[in-house]
């Protein structure tokens, strides 16, 4: 069963970078796409981009300016910086698998992987607070 | 940005009733990358649906997906007293961004 467990500061400082990172257990990070969700208390939920296990990366375009997020696959993590943080950015963070699946192309060839664009196993989440 | 729209905001059904969750976008959506999930106090979004109609892996068949275009539907055939959530509809469009709707609340009445 694929476990995720994000872990970082529960409290950042206004203008400073927030940093967390995903840890994934049973189960290999290869093969799979992953993102960073987040929610604000009480709202709903936000997109804030993905990788591959190869380092491609897809962001969020409202928050692409202030977003890097990383692989480490030796260590089964990935990570998400987030630059420049307001009280805006508070927040319940999530990271998040989206299974991928093959490509074909309209000949019916295999070309490639792609993310599907849902998310089939979660992390806990983790409340990071943008306060000075 | 696709917005999605989901109506109504609160849903107050007694258990056994069904329940009919709308989700609207502002443009049309590949059927291919509409998903929705169900939040408890708490705890992280589960999968329902993905592909606007296929059941995620576990989910009884009393839920169901629907629709294409512009307009999707999230339907519990007999509401069971784990049901009683909030339940939110995600879509995937060509200008790179994933967007989930603000959510219904399916709360017993």
């Amino acid at each position: 069963q694929v476990q995720l467990q994000e872990s970082g500061p529960g409290l950042v400082k206004p203008s400073e970078t927030l940093s967390l990172t995903c840890t994934v257990s049973g189960g290999s990070i290869s093969s799979y796409y992953w993102s960073w969700i987040r929610q604000p208390p009480g709202k709903g939920l936000e997109w804030i981009g993905y990788i591959y296990y190869s380092g491609s990366t897809n962001y969020n375009p409202s928050l692409k300016s202030r977003v890097t997020i990383s692989v480490d696959t030796s260590k089964n993590q990935f990570s998400l910086k987030l630059s420049s943080v307001t009280a805006a950015d508070t927040a319940v963070y999530y990271c998040a698998r989206d299974p991928g699946g093959d490509y074909y192309d309209s000949s019916g060839y295999l070309v490639g992987y792609e993310p599907q664009y849902y998310f089939d196993y979660w992390g806990q989440g983790t409340l990071v607070t943008v306060s000075s | 940005e696709i917005v999605l729209t989901q109506s109504p905001g609160t849903l107050s059904l007694s258990p056994g009733e069904r329940a009919t969750l709308s989700c609207r976008a502002s443009q049309s959506v590949s059927s291919s990358y509409l998903a929705w999930y169900q939040q408890k106090p708490g705890q992280a979004p589960r999968l329902l649906i993905y592909g606007a109609s296929s059941r995620a892996t576990g989910i009884p068949d009393r839920f169901s997906g629907s629709g294409s275009g512009t307009d999707f539907t999230l339907t519990i055939s007999r509401l069971e007293p784990e049901d009683f959530a909030v339940y939110y509809c995600q879509q995937y469009g060509s200008s790179g961004a994933l967007t989930f709707g603000g959510g219904t609340k399916v709360e017993i009445k």
